[in-house]
């Protein structure tokens, strides 16, 4: 069974940095991309990044460019989120997700429960 | 990177169909059978129910199909039961190498 369980979730004040973990299990992470998907509480899903399984191929959404780095441990089974300046609009709950193939492009076939970043002073 | 555009509400009856439409640009939606829908019920993560346009994962019934046509895609759900009520999500690959989602439509079981 895939599990993908997320941590590092807190309140942060803006313009402070943050790192939200993934641990994954029940599948051979290094064959598959992955990706972090952030819903507003009581809104809609936003892609933020994905990954490709061998950190080959990366990318991010224009909000969100140049200030999040994703990036993965294959050796760990982990993914992360590393998030610097952050903002009050990035409040949110942070999913991870698997693709569904090697690279980010195939689509998220699963997700995992979230982790809930809350960006205020 | 604009999200993909969805009605924000739809319902239909128990045994009825009801079809979502998910409208997208020659950047995304009309460029790639990359699409994909989520179901998410209150307070509960997405679940995967339709990839690639049209192909459903294991464990999915097929009362649930999906469609595209130029820059839109659709989710059809035939025979609807309670348990369907959720939110549904569109998402795309685009030529930018990212993603984008719809914004969600709530699906109402009268």
């Amino acid at each position: 069974e895939v599990q993908l369980v997320e941590s590092g979730g807190g309140l942060v004040q803006p313009g402070r940095s943050l790192r939200l973990s993934c641990a994954v299990s029940g599948f051979t992470f290094d064959d598959y991309g992955m990706h972090w998907v952030r819903q507003v509480p009581g809104k809609g899903l936003e892609w933020v990044s994905g990954i490709s399984w061998n950190s080959g191929s990366i990318g991010y959404a224009d909000s969100v460019k140049g200030r999040f780095i994703i990036s993965r441990d294959n050796a760990k089974n982990s993914l992360y989120l590393q998030m610097s300046s952050l903002r009050p609009e990035d409040t949110a709950l942070y999913y991870c997700a698997k693709d569904r193939g090697r690279y980010y492009g195939s689509g998220i076939g699963d997700w995992g429960q979230g982790t809930l970043v809350t960006v205020s002073s | 990177q604009s999200a993909l555009t969805q009605p924000p509400s739809v319902s239909g009856s128990p045994g009825q169909s009801v079809t979502f439409s998910c409208t997208g640009t020659s950047s995304d939606v009309g460029s790639y059978n990359r699409v994909s829908w989520y179901r998410q019920p209150p307070g509960t993560a997405p679940k995967l129910m339709i990839y690639e346009v049209s192909n459903r994962p294991s464990g999915v019934p097929d009362r649930f199909s999906g469609s595209k046509s130029g820059k839109t895609a659709s989710l059809t759900i035939s025979g609807l039961q309670a348990e369907d009520e959720a939110d549904y999500y569109c998402s795309s690959y685009s030529s930018s190498n990212t993603w984008v989602f719809g914004g969600g439509t709530r699906l109402t079981v009268l």
